[in-house]
């Protein structure tokens, strides 16, 4: 299996901040990893594949990277928006599928 | 629009069977695997398995194999997850979503379906 690590789990931002979630891969997952959005009572919505890729949709504020060892990605949200507070996890889909235990921004 | 629609909350015995149901529209529901997602209030995301609707073809996660089973009808857009005997640990939120192939993820999701064991 592999697993997916992400952190932090709470963080707290501001309007207008700039914030970045990690995620971590337990080993090389050749950039398939997708980021979701999570708002209460709500299932999970694509924002970002195949590491860097916005879905239909997602403003240019959301941005994803990875790093060259295939293991190690973030997420990063700029100009925060008072919609952008929801909770937001990582999943890797180059062997079967599993998620980041999931990261809850709230306001600061 | 593409949307999935799940069947509403479930209150349930320990011991007794379920079938919930997701139910596809705005595009052609053989074309794309339909997955399970199972959240425990409060954790994180876990994969139970796909579905190909076509063929009703499956895949399961090692986890829940032989615990649920998927299977899907294609003459009417709906795919459905079944348990025969429930447990108390199987309370959670489901999630169906559909399986874009290639490399793109899970899009959309349904709403999800709460469902609730304790006697």
């Amino acid at each position: 299996d592999i697993q997916m690590t992400q952190s932090p789990s709470t963080m707290s931002a501001s309007v207008g901040d700039r914030v970045t979630i990690t995620c971590r891969a337990s080993q090389d997952i050749d950039g398939r990893l997708a980021w979701y959005q999570q708002k209460p009572g709500e299932g999970p919505k694509l924002l970002i594949y195949r590491t860097s890729n916005l879905a239909t949709g997602v403003q240019s504020r959301f941005s994803g990277s990875g790093s060259a060892s295939g293991t190690e990605f973030t997420l990063t949200i700029s100009n925060l928006q008072p919609d952008d507070f929801a909770t937001y996890h990582c999943q890797q889909y180059n062997y079967d599928y599993s998620f980041g235990q999931g990261t809850k921004l709230d306001i600061k | 629009e593409v949307q999935l629609v799940q069947s509403r909350a479930e209150v349930k015995k320990p011991g007794e069977s379920l079938r919930i149901s997701c139910q596809a529209s705005g595009y052609r529901f053989s074309n794309y695997w339909v997955a399970w997602v199972r959240q425990v209030p409060g954790k994180g995301l876990e994969w139970m398995g796909k579905i190909d609707p076509d063929d009703s073809y499956t895949n399961y996660s090692p986890s829940f194999r032989g615990h649920v089973t998927m299977s899907a009808d294609k003459s009417i857009s709906t795919a459905y997850l079944q348990w025969t005997s429930l447990k108390a640990s199987d309370t959670a939120i489901y999630y169906c979503a559909r399986l874009i192939s290639g490399d793109y993820g899970f899009d959309p999701w349904g709403q999800g379906t709460l469902v609730i064991v304790s006697s």
